[in-house]
Parts: C-alpha cells; structure tokens; sequence
C-alpha cells in the first residue's frame, strides 16, 4: 500500500516567510509525528498527534511553529517568519493503532526547507 | 531525559566484509525499545532492526544483528556480508513508554560507506 507521502519534496523561501509543510499519514495509522533533521544532526522531535487527544507539542522550538491534523488523518507544520536556522529536513512519520507499546513509526521522505 | 550517542560519524567497510556500527544511550527507565534506522539518499527513514530491553536474546534480521548490553547501555549494530546497497546514515534510536512520551530519542547518526 502507500506509505507516508510529504509535500513539497523541497521548498527555498526568503527569510521572514511563513511556510507550510504537508504530511498525508499512511491510511489508518492513528499516530502522527513531526521531526526535524538539521545538517549533520539526528532527528529531533517536535509534535505527536494521537487519534483526536490534545497534541503532545513539547518539541516546537518557538511559537513561530505550529501543526494541526484535520480529520485525524492530513497533517500540515506551518512555520511562521521563517529564519535561516529553520532550514533542515522535516520528517514525518505515522503509527498504526495498537503499536504504542512498541512505538513503530513509518517515515515519510521529507521535505527540505531551505532559508534564504 | 534520555540520550543516545553515536561516536563514529563515518564509518566504511569493503563490500562482503563485516561493520559494527556502535551506539550507547542513557536511561533510567527499565523497560524500554532501541531501534537501528537506515536513511539512504531518498531521505527516507527504514527500520532496520528493532529490540526489546526485557528481551535477553540479540535481534537479528538476514544480514543485520544487534548486540545489546544493557548494563553497559550499549547497542551495537552488525552487518554482515555489506552490500553497496547498505551505503547510507544509520541512526540508533530510543523509546521509552514509561517517560510518558512517544517520541522516538535519535542519535546523530553514522554515515556508512561500502567500498566495491
């Protein structure tokens, strides 16, 4: 079946620019994360969504970012004013029902947000 | 809060040879999960390799096998019989159910090169 899909693959905007970031989970999947992945560095944590609960937003780095997941399934990370620092691979990854216990998380490509 | 450490950003191996890609991390949870990725150029995150901390006996899936040291906190990662196809960064990664977290904990990542 399909797999995570991410849009745009990539995306170059000016600094000061808000950016949104889209992420269709694979179909059924309940759990959506968000990670960032600068030059060089793992991946680093920024949003969980599970089913309809309240979002587990403890990895934004500022306020500037935002995420929100329509209908349980489409998820878009908007970043607001953007800055150079922001630019990274954002991934995107989604968990089936009943995998909490063990956490499988099925990746997207990504999308590579570059600041101008 | 957990850590995991990579200290090898390169590594390379000669193809059908064998690599150890080493990985530690710091916890005081119990029960908890390590993970090998893979991320080849696509930018796309594969599970390589997955263990369970109450679990004694080292995964192993084909050509890939951990060896986990839990006194030690150490999470290695063997690959035998390298394919050029094996070329990519592998990341080691935790998760904990009991930090009341879902978040996956990366390192920085090892960067494997397979010379023909």
């Amino acid at each position: 079946g399909a797999g995570v899909s991410q849009s745009p693959s990539n995306k170059v905007t000016e600094k000061g620019k808000d950016v949104e970031l889209r992420c269709d989970p694979i179909s059924g999947h309940t759990a959506l994360y968000w990670y960032r992945q600068s030059l060089g560095q793992g991946l680093e944590f920024l949003i969980y969504f599970q089913g309809n609960s309240a979002p587990d937003k403890s990895g934004l780095p500022s306020d500037r970012f935002s995420a929100e997941r329509t209908g349980g399934s489409v998820s878009t990370l908007t970043i607001q004013r953007t800055q150079q620092e922001d630019s990274a691979v954002y991934l995107c990854a989604s968990s089936p029902p009943g995998t909490t216990a063990y956490n499988e998380q099925f990746f997207g490509p990504g999308t590579r947000l570059t600041v101008l | 809060a957990q850590t995991v450490t990579q200290s090898q950003p390169e590594m390379s191996v000669q193809e059908a040879e064998t690599v150890t890609l080493s990985c530690t991390y710091d916890t005081s949870e119990s029960d908890y999960y390590l993970f090998w990725y893979k991320q080849p150029p696509s930018r796309q995150m594969i599970l390589v390799i997955r263990q369970e901390a109450y679990k004694q006996q080292n995964a192993t899936e084909n050509r890939f096998s951990v060896n986990f040291q839990k006194a030690a906190k150490s999470f290695s990662l063997k690959i035998s019989d390298s394919q050029l196809g094996d070329a990519a960064m592998y990341f080691c990664a935790y998760y904990g159910p009991g930090a009341g977290s879902y978040q996956l904990t990366f390192g920085k990542g090892t960067k494997l090169s397979v010379i023909p």
